[in-house]
């Protein structure tokens, strides 16, 4: 069964940093492109960040670009989002996904971690 | 960056109703759309991939249809489990591009 596990969330400052992880298991994690995706409260869905299979390629939203690092340890099964310069916009439930085998879209999404940026 | 506009934002049916969401993307997307379900407190669950594949454990009852930049997703017969927000996503291109959703509560 395929898991994924978000942690690191919390209630940070604005200007501040933070470093988000999602460890993955029920598959080989060192063989799929991972995606992180962000909801804000009470809204839709963004995506923000894709890692290939071998971190040779990552993209990202042009909202998070500069800020947001996505990277990986294929050794520990584990994805990670580093944040700096957090924005009280950056404030949302943080859920990383599974790059489907076939195609770009997400077949499995982790339970998601908050992250709250305010004074 | 493509655009995908998604309507109506909310929607009411009765059990046993037939509901169509659409969604409409700013330029072709060769049927690179997928829609996902999302109860409240839980993460998107994917209904359905490449326009009209159903996922593995999707109900029947669950379609979707469309081409170029037009797309549609239907219930039929709602039951009471499908009271959720659905969202499309187009991963033609990146950036992948969400809908805004759509949320399906009892009439």
């Amino acid at each position: 069964e395929v898991q994924l596990v978000e942690s690191g969330g919390g209630l940070v400052k604005p200007g501040s940093s933070l470093k988000l992880s999602c460890v993955a298991s029920g598959f080989t994690f060192s063989s799929y492109g991972m995606h992180w995706i962000r909801q804000a409260p009470k809204k839709g869905l963004e995506w923000i960040a894709l890692i290939y299979y071998d971190s040779s390629n990552k993209y990202y939203a042009d909202s998070v670009k500069g800020r947001f690092t996505i990277s990986r340890d294929n050794s520990k099964n584990t994805l990670y989002l580093e944040m700096n310069s957090l924005r009280s916009e950056d404030t949302a439930m943080y859920y990383c996904a599974k790059l489907s085998p076939t195609s770009g879209y997400f077949d499995y999404w982790g339970q998601g971690v908050m992250v709250t940026v305010s004074s | 960056d493509i655009q995908m506009t998604q309507s109506p934002p909310s929607l009411s049916a009765s059990l046993g109703d037939k509901v169509t969401i659409t969604c409409q993307a700013s330029q072709n997307i060769n049927k690179y759309i997928a829609w996902y379900q999302q109860k409240p407190g839980k993460a998107p669950r994917l209904l359905i991939r490449y326009t009209s594949t159903l996922e593995s454990g999707t109900p029947s009852r669950f379609s979707g249809s469309g081409s170029g930049r037009d797309y549609s997703f239907s219930i039929s017969n709602v039951e009471s489990e499908d009271i959720a927000s659905y969202y499309c996503l187009q991963y033609d291109n990146l950036p992948y591009t969400f809908g805004a959703g759509t949320k399906l509560e009892l009439k």
